[in-house]
Parts: structure tokens; sequence; C-alpha cells
């Protein structure tokens, strides 16, 4: 099992700049989160996708946007970048319960986003 | 809101010493309780979670955590370091009233950097 995947492993753009990070989820996972996570802090959730729908979104502006496709893998596109975007990008999938329980949600490596 | 709390920004202790990292949350009802660690470079892996039941919970690599509702706290200990559990801890909270509609959110404390010293 080859756990949660992402790619880039880093990333290096300029301020305007549009970015697509890519995520595959665990092997039995349908739902797919992101995070940011700034330098220092602790992770910031920004949305979580679920039958190639986005199902909740966390306090950030609509440049952050997303897709899923149907082999649950999932992308997060970033527009009009901006120096505070830097972060470590972070995806998590888990299995959907149909909230009967919430369970773990398992972490990729992350993708590290540099923004000059 | 929701918000969790973690008091200790970074801790230094001895290889063989007990640790103690603090969590607190703030919510109305009781949350869905987890700790995760990330090594350098890496992604967070889950040590332990909480959703109901015994209060004291244990987890992987000797870590334990006990959930204490008047307190709105779950603190992380471990009796004894190893020099490879240094490391950021971070404590998160999934709200139980968000267990249908928000499945899997999950809100973060800033985290608490763990230094072992040999």
């Amino acid at each position: 099992d080859a756990g949660v995947t992402q790619s880039p492993t880093h990333l290096i753009k300029t301020r305007g700049q549009q970015v697509t990070l890519r995520c595959s989820p665990k092997s039995g996972h349908d739902t797919v989160s992101w995070y940011q996570q700034a330098l220092g802090q602790g992770p910031q959730f920004i949305f979580q996708y679920y039958e190639e729908e986005e199902r909740q979104r966390g306090n950030f502006p609509d440049r952050f946007s997303g897709h899923q496709f149907p082999n649950y893998s999932s992308e997060l596109n970033v527009n009009a970048l901006l120096l505070g975007d830097s972060a470590l990008y972070l995806c998590a999938s888990s299995p959907d319960l149909s909230g009967r329980l919430i369970d773990e949600q398992f972490f990729g490596p992350g993708t590290r986003l540099t923004v000059l | 809101a929701q918000s969790v709390t973690q008091p200790d920004i970074h801790i230094t202790v001895s290889e063989g010493a007990s640790l103690e990292l603090r969590c607190n949350y703030s919510y109305g009802a009781t949350p869905y309780l987890f700790w995760y660690v990330q090594s350098p470079g890496q992604g967070l892996q889950l040590l332990l979670k909480y959703f109901s039941g015994d209060t004291l919970v244990q987890g992987i690599k000797g870590f334990e955590a006990e959930f204490k509702r008047s307190q709105s706290s779950f603190n992380l200990r471990k009796p004894s370091v190893h020099w490879s559990d240094a490391a950021e801890y971070f404590c998160a909270v999934a709200p139980a009233a968000d267990r249908g509609s928000t499945l899997g959110r999950l809100y973060f404390g800033r985290g608490t950097q763990l230094t072992v010293w040999p």
C-alpha cells in the first residue's frame, strides 16, 4: 500500500502565477482533504472533496480551488499567487463512513510551495 | 468558534525522562480528539485518537493521552522518551456536532516542538 502520495515534492513560483498540486489517496479511500501549513503553524483546513464535489470549505479565498477525479485523486489549484501562500500543502485521505464516525485521516508528505 | 491551544511551543527533555504535552480545546460539546506527530520533511502520522469511552487512550510508540472533560484537555504523555521522539507534535479536534456534515475536518493547534537531549 503506497499510502497517500503528493506531487511535486517542492515547487517554486513567483507572485501572480498559478500552481497545481496533486494528490493520490490511500487505497480504498474516497475522501480527500487539503490543508495549508505555514511555517511554525499547525495545518489549516482548505477544503474537502467527496464524490467529485467540494463537501466543505475552510476560510480560504476563491483563489484556492480544487477538483476530484473519478479515481478519487485530487488537485489543488491556487491562482494569483501571493507571498503569503508559501507553505507546506498537505493532502489527507479518509474512508467515508457516511457520518457514522470520523475515522483517521492519513496524510501525505506534502508539497512545499515557495512563492518569490 | 472551535480552537485548539498547545501552550508549549518548544519543550526540551533528556532521553529517558517522562514527557507531557498539553492540549486544550474550546468547544461546546465533546469533540473527537487526535494527536499527530510530524518529523522534518514528513507528513503527519497519527499517534492516537479519542472518540468516546475510556478516557485514557493508548497509542503507537508508547504514547498515551488522557481526556479530561472538566478541563477540556487531552494531554499526551510518554513515560520514557527516546531520542527518536524528537519531532513536532500536533493536537487536533474534529467537533462532534459536525459529525454528519463535516466529516473529516480537523482543527489543529500550532504544535509543540520536542527536543530530546542525549
